[in-house]
């Protein structure tokens, strides 16, 4: 009965491939988001969806790419890797935007060689 | 747009002790300031949140209080104990349909 599930947990590619992560939630969470965790562990935004409606955008390489089958789901897939792209990424979920207690997935640790 | 900033970025306290960590805010819309603990190798889960017409908080041992004025707002961890051991970061949201900022974390080490 996990809240926020992602798939993998682990990834180890090399530099210009095309990877994809998964993320599911079963709260019934209106809004999911995408989150990149460097190794100086700072959190910051990348996405985020509402209603399955791109919300936020931030500044990110146009190389990522998310996409929201439906309310439950947010993948993201990143193409042509390269090595400043290795990071923690954490997929969350709420009721609402930022208002609310964001739930975390289990992070997918991405190490690009 | 909104920017936080926390600190220390490492704070080792003795065991039983007291641990404070304090974040500022820049915007002065912002009304809503939750506090996340990741442990080590683990997701980030909210401890305590505050909402702006609030000045204090408790959920037993932490606290969290906010100075809407000085824009600052602070967690107070008392009797601290090994599991409290953690990075916990702050945030605040200007208003309900924008994003939250993470503040860059703190490492919290208890010490034996």
């Amino acid at each position: 009965d996990t809240a926020v599930s992602q798939t993998p947990k682990y990834l180890v590619t090399q530099m210009g491939n095309d990877k994809s992560i998964k993320c599911e939630q079963n709260l019934g969470h209106d809004t999911m988001y995408w989150y990149k965790q460097d190794s100086k562990k700072f959190l910051k935004i990348m996405f985020s969806y509402n209603n399955k409606e791109l919300i936020i955008n931030e500044t990110v390489p146009n190389r990522f790419s998310p996409k929201s089958p439906d309310k439950a789901h947010l993948n993201l897939h990143i193409n042509s890797l390269e090595l400043g792209d290795s990071a923690v990424y954490f997929c969350a979920s709420s009721l609402g935007l930022a208002f609310y207690e964001q739930y975390f997935g289990p992070g997918t640790r991405l190490t690009v060689t | 747009g909104e920017n936080v900033e926390q600190h220390p970025s490492t704070l080792s306290v003795q065991e039983g002790d007291s641990a404070v960590i304090k974040c500022t805010y820049s915007d002065s819309a912002s009304n809503y300031f939750p506090w996340y603990k990741q442990e080590l190798g683990k997701r980030p889960q909210l401890i305590i949140d505050i909402r702006s017409n609030v000045g204090e908080k408790k959920d037993q041992r932490i606290a969290v209080t906010l100075n809407k004025t000085a824009k600052h707002f602070s967690l107070h961890i008392t009797e601290t104990q090994p599991e409290d051991s953690a990075v916990y970061f702050c945030a605040a949201t200007p208003n309900r349909d924008d994003k939250i900022i993470f503040g860059k974390g703190t490492r919290l080490h208890i010490l034996p």
